[in-house]
């Protein structure tokens, strides 16, 4: 069973709009970490944000924010205000047990946005 | 600023060399990965290594070997290159000091087998 999914291998959405990227996970452990990369075209992967599995607020970062619903095992990524700079691939990550040494993540296989004006 | 370099860019080889991948970081991180990502597949894990001269097989280690004799670099070795082998190889390193720990990734390194 996959451990991360993303259903939505690509979304469309215009300039200025609000888009729901869909992240759903797989785990047994209590502590893990949730992340969200993004990889433009230019294939390199940037961090955006990060959810702890204790973590009681959703997490925020400018115009990202993590939608994090533990008993339905979701992490989705909002993104408010649309740029056309936001067109890329987008990962959802996860990191299972507490961070230690060398833990690696799991990736999903990525959502593409594309933002029109 | 951070930073995670790749010796290459784009590299074109021919089935049965020997391919040598080289990562560096200057954040003195203790953890370093290689990836490779392949379309509709994602990031899937080759190697990595949480402290210099160890390394853990991660999912997909077949037909790779790695070496880790400084901190700062972590190289990926494909023993002898296979068409199959070709793809994007993505370096990563994390620190061990906060609760993200997240992982810094080099630009990439698109690698062609003929």
């Amino acid at each position: 069973a996959q451990k991360i999914t993303q259903t939505q291998p690509g979304m469309f959405v215009q300039e200025k709009e609000a888009v729901t990227l869909d992240c759903t996970y797989d785990t047994s452990d209590q502590s893990y970490g949730l992340f969200w990369y993004k990889q433009p075209s230019s294939g390199e992967m940037i961090f955006l944000i990060y959810q702890g599995s204790y973590d009681e607020q959703n997490a925020t970062e400018g115009r990202y924010s993590l939608n994090f619903q533990k008993a339905r095992k979701s992490a989705n990524l909002v993104i408010s205000a649309s740029q056309l700079g936001d067109s890329a691939m987008y990962f959802c990550a996860m990191r299972e047990g507490p961070d230690q040494a060398g833990t690696a993540l799991i990736f999903g296989k990525g959502t593409t946005l594309s933002v029109s004006s | 600023d951070v930073k995670v370099t790749q010796s290459s860019r784009y590299l074109v080889k021919r089935t049965g060399e020997k391919v040598f991948l080289e990562c560096v970081q200057d954040m003195d991180h203790e953890n370093m990965f290689w990836y490779r990502q392949d379309p509709g597949l994602g990031l899937r894990l080759i190697y990595f290594s949480y402290d210099v001269k160890m390394k853990e097989k991660g999912d997909i280690p077949e037909g790779y070997s790695v070496s880790r004799e400084k901190k700062e670099r972590f190289s990926l070795i494909l023993e002898s290159a296979s068409t199959n082998q070709t793809s994007m190889y993505l370096c990563a390193s994390s620190g061990t000091s906060s609760q993200k720990n997240e992982q810094f990734f080099g630009p990439g390194t698109r690698l062609t087998v003929l």
